[in-house]
């Protein structure tokens, strides 16, 4: 029983590509989250959405679209891929945003863009 | 966001017990004090977290200082499994989790 999952896993696309990312969570959390972790291995917040609504989206292209159906899904849109998206990309989702809530990762999807 | 700052790597020998050290001097008073984990080819997973008192679970120790400026992750006996990036983070809203570079821990048999 995966917490949190993502689909595909792994994802090797050409360059100006459509691609797109799932993410689902079957605790119950009412909030989302995108982090993408690039070839250095920094981790950085991208989006979060709380209640199927948008609360965090930080300086990132507006090639990317984050999209909420429901509470417990959150995906990733891309458009026009580049060279420089090639990073693994982690779901995560909390109980709600607070201090002190746990967020939990999904597996991550290892993006590389040709 | 304050800041945090941690060494770059550790090693530790497998069974034996890890220090692994943050200070956080700009820390707030509204700064929750926590600690995630790394795996290799994983995502980052919950270890604790606490705010002035020190707190155990079944993963590990935080040790907090009075002045709240620095903080300690206790693995208790490490085992080659606690091999991971280990990151110190402060949180004040509610949302985001801002990583840093993390301590890199070696665990050698």
């Amino acid at each position: 029983d995966t917490a949190v999952s993502q689909t595909p896993k792994y994802l090797v696309t050409q360059m100006g590509n459509d691609k797109s990312i799932k993410c689902e969570q079957n605790l119950g959390h009412d909030t989302m989250y995108w982090y993408k972790q690039d070839s250095k291995k920094f981790l950085k917040i991208m989006f979060s959405y709380n209640n199927k609504e948008l609360i965090i989206n930080e300086t990132v292209p507006n090639r990317f679209s984050p999209k909420s159906p429901d509470k417990a899904h959150l995906n990733l849109h891309i458009n026009s891929l580049e060279l420089g998206d090639s990073a693994v990309y982690f779901c995560a989702s909390s109980r709600r945003g607070g201090t002190q809530e746990t967020q939990y990762f999904g597996p991550g999807t290892r993006l590389l863009v040709l | 966001d304050a800041k945090t700052t941690q060494p770059n790597s550790m090693e530790s020998n497998e069974e034996e017990p890890v220090h692994l050290p943050c200070n956080h001097s700009t820390i707030s008073g509204t700064d929750y004090i926590h600690w995630y984990r790394q795996l290799p080819s994983q995502g980052p997973e919950y270890v604790i977290h606490g705010l002035t008192s020190n707190v155990n679970n079944r993963m590990a120790s935080l040790a907090i200082a009075e002045d709240r400026k620095s903080s300690t992750l206790i693995l208790h006996r490490a085992t080659l499994r606690d091999a991971a990036v280990y990151y110190c983070i402060l949180r004040n809203s509610g949302y985001a989790l801002n990583f840093g570079k993390g301590t890199s821990l070696l665990v050698t048999p």
